[in-house]
């Protein structure tokens, strides 16, 4: 089955610093999603991509579909306290069916020191 | 703001006893999903239905787990009988359009 590569596993930053983390699959995707999850809650939705290349935005967070299909990075500038979590790419097939399953990464740690 | 609802939050029992989680999706999404996820590791897919019917269960060890959604809305999860290595967060997800939603989740602890 499909394999998700994410990097880092785990960052511990200042806050105020930017951060980028990225995920790399071995076979294409046609949807990357990005999620947070806080301890002992179920992962957020943060952001959503749908075509190659896209390039979009929710506040502070910025990710892009890469051209290949086959990775997805996730940026957060301006990072503050409440950022820290586990944040996991997640690719998904397509639509319909049991394309629609997400496949997860391991997940990156993001602590941000006041 | 519609959520997905999981119960319980916590369970905590003893190898070879029977336990069962519940899941109500968000109002409307016909796509409802089980993923179990071990600490440390990301989600991994135990089952998903469509409407009533189970779409994929590959992953499911069928052995100890079942898992139904009898009127296509809400949903049982099983194990039966538990395992010291089934300890894990068991979350549900809904959907309509691809997107997943997810549920806090279920901390079970085998002991």
């Amino acid at each position: 089955g499909q394999q998700l590569n994410q990097s880092p596993q785990s960052m511990f930053i200042q806050e105020g610093e930017d951060v980028s983390m990225n995920c790399t699959s071995s076979s294409i995707f046609n949807t990357w999603l990005w999620y947070k999850q806080e301890p002992g809650e179920g992962p957020v939705l943060l952001i959503a991509l749908y075509k190659a290349g896209e390039l979009t935005s929710n506040g502070r967070l910025t990710a892009q579909f890469g051209i290949t299909r086959k990775d997805s990075f996730l940026n957060i500038s301006a990072s503050i306290p409440s950022d820290v979590g586990i944040y996991f790419c997640a690719g998904q097939l397509g639509s319909g069916g049991s394309n629609y399953k997400l496949t997860f990464g391991k997940g990156t740690l993001l602590t941000v020191n006041p | 703001e519609a959520e997905v609802a999981q119960s319980p939050r916590y369970k905590i029992t003893e190898k070879s006893q029977a336990v069962a989680f519940w899941c109500d999706p968000i109002s409307g999404h016909a796509t409802l999903y089980w993923y179990r996820q071990i600490l440390g590791q990301g989600p991994e897919l135990l089952v998903q239905f469509q409407d009533e019917s189970v779409v994929d269960d590959s992953q499911l060890p069928k052995d100890r787990f079942s898992a139904e959604r009898l009127k296509g809305v809400d949903s049982t999860l099983k194990i039966q009988p538990a395992e010291l290595g089934d300890s894990a967060m068991y979350l549900c997800a809904s959907s309509a359009t691809g997107e997943l939603f997810f549920g806090e989740g279920s901390r079970l602890t085998v002991l």
